[in-house]
């Protein structure tokens, strides 16, 4: 398998400019989460999807963000407009059956975007 | 705010040495995992325990957890340059939620 495919791999923006991060999970998998990696918050949890759904939200920054899965083999998060604070590594990372019940969550090589 | 906490934030040791982590918690969980990041990689899965396993083993790697102090540590013997990343712990701790919440994680770094 391919793994969770993710592009751009580095993006540089600049302030004001539409972001949109595109992720292709791991065939088979009912679960899609977006993280959102900094020195100074970690890594934290945007958003997560289950069978195409949003579940989760709660942890996007703000209207600006905003995430969409439109099928089971693709999923997008888009920043409108950008902001220097924005930069950060976007990791999209899928999984079977979800993390609670012990299963692997695997992991992207990320979306390095920095917005100048 | 973070579920999980590691400690120490940093640690460098001596190949060949043993390199010990801590993750804290601060709710119930059904699950803790631990995840290995390389510098400017994806998190890779690393080995899980369950609420109701005190110790795991895999390679050379040890899990411990204790949940009475809602505490696990990661013990990776013979350390080896390879070794050389970040750890992070991850646990559920929201009861029927299927995301995991990631501490700051360890930066390991084996010198040679």
């Amino acid at each position: 398998d391919a793994g969770v495919i993710q592009s751009p791999r580095h993006e540089v923006t600049e302030m004001g400019q539409e972001v949109t991060l595109r992720c292709k999970p791991i065939s088979g998998h009912d679960y899609l989460f977006w993280y959102r990696q900094t020195m100074m918050r970690g890594l934290e949890l945007l958003i997560y999807f289950n069978n195409n759904v949003p579940i989760d939200d709660s942890g996007m920054p703000e209207d600006r963000f905003s995430a969409k899965m439109p099928n089971a083999s693709f999923s997008t998060l888009k920043i409108q407009p950008s902001e220097p604070r924005d930069s950060a590594v976007y990791f999209c990372a899928s999984s079977f059956r979800g993390g609670a019940r012990g299963n692997t969550i695997y992991f992207g090589e990320g979306s390095w975007l920095t917005v100048v | 705010s973070q579920q999980g906490e590691e400690d120490p934030q940093a640690l460098s040791i001596q190949e060949g040495e043993n390199a010990t982590m801590n993750c804290s918690y601060k709710t119930s969980i059904n699950n803790l995992q631990w995840y290995r990041q390389n510098s400017g990689r994806g998190l890779v899965h690393l080995i899980l325990i369950r609420s109701n396993e005190r110790e795991k083993h895999s390679g050379r790697l040890r899990v411990t957890l204790d949940t009475s102090k809602k505490s696990s540590s990661l013990l990776i013997t013979a350390s080896r340059a390879a070794d050389t990343a970040s750890y992070f712990c991850a646990t559920d701790g929201v009861q029927g939620a299927q995301k995991l919440v990631f501490g700051q994680g360890t930066r390991l770094t084996i010198n040679p």
